[in-house]
């Protein structure tokens, strides 16, 4: 088992380029997310899907977009790249069923962005 | 409204001694969870302890403990006989509701473990 794989690990973009960052996970998980991580902050919800075919917005989803046609990937779509947007990305991937339970979410590496 | 407050931004603690890393959190829910992850230097996050709402004793797993106290609307991480490894950055996260699995993360405790 990979568990949550994320690729590139790190990234530089220029201001208004796109790129598309990948997320994996091989543990049949129903629930995926993105959070971005700011220096010194905890991290922060982008969006989330409840299976494939299914997304919905976190915290902070402007300048993303997300979708979800696989069970195991889950990518993060970055459209005309801010300064902004220049963070560290966590995809992370939980197991629900009918609600409760301790689903801790497991996390990937993390994709370290930089757009200058 | 700031949902997890995590007041100490950094602590400092001897091997093999216990410290505390504070977490209050805000919520009307009556159902909610509450992780608490660790994020070391590498910048991978790893789960280490989970409790839930209704759970009726304070969460254990290993070295860590989760002191829950609902009225105070507090949970503390408990690490006992620290050691160098543990040195890292602590997150308290919160679920609120059972069907969602969306997190709230805390800005995070610094703590550094010396010998």
């Amino acid at each position: 088992n990979a568990g949550v794989t994320q690729t590139p690990k790190f990234r530089i973009l220029k201001i208004g380029q796109s790129m598309t960052l990948q997320c994996t996970q091989d543990m049949n998980h129903n629930y995926m997310y993105w959070y971005r991580q700011d220096p010194g902050m905890g991290l922060k919800l982008i969006y989330y899907s409840v299976g494939a075919g299914i997304t919905d917005k976190g915290e902070v989803p402007n300048g993303y977009n997300v979708s979800r046609s696989t069970t195991e990937d889950f990518p993060l779509r970055l459209e005309l790249a801010a300064p902004s947007q220049t963070s560290v990305y966590f995809c992370a991937s939980s197991y629900s069923k009918g609600g409760g339970g301790a689903p801790e979410q497991y996390f990937g590496p993390g994709t370290r962005l930089t757009v200058t | 409204a700031q949902k997890i407050t995590q007041t100490q931004p950094g602590m400092f603690v001897q091997e093999k001694e216990a410290v505390t890393l504070d977490c209050t959190y805000d919520t009307s829910d009556q159902s909610y969870g509450l992780f608490w992850y660790k994020q070391p230097s590498s910048g991978e996050m790893i789960f280490l302890i989970y409790q839930g709402s209704y759970d009726e004793q304070n969460a254990t797993e290993g070295r860590y403990s989760l002191n829950f106290q609902k009225a105070r609307k507090s949970a503390n991480l408990v690490i006992s006989a620290s050691q160098l490894g543990d040195s890292a950055m602590y997150f308290c996260a919160m679920r609120e509701g059972l069907g969602f699995q969306k997190l709230v993360f805390g800005t995070g405790t610094r703590l550094l473990v010396s010998p």
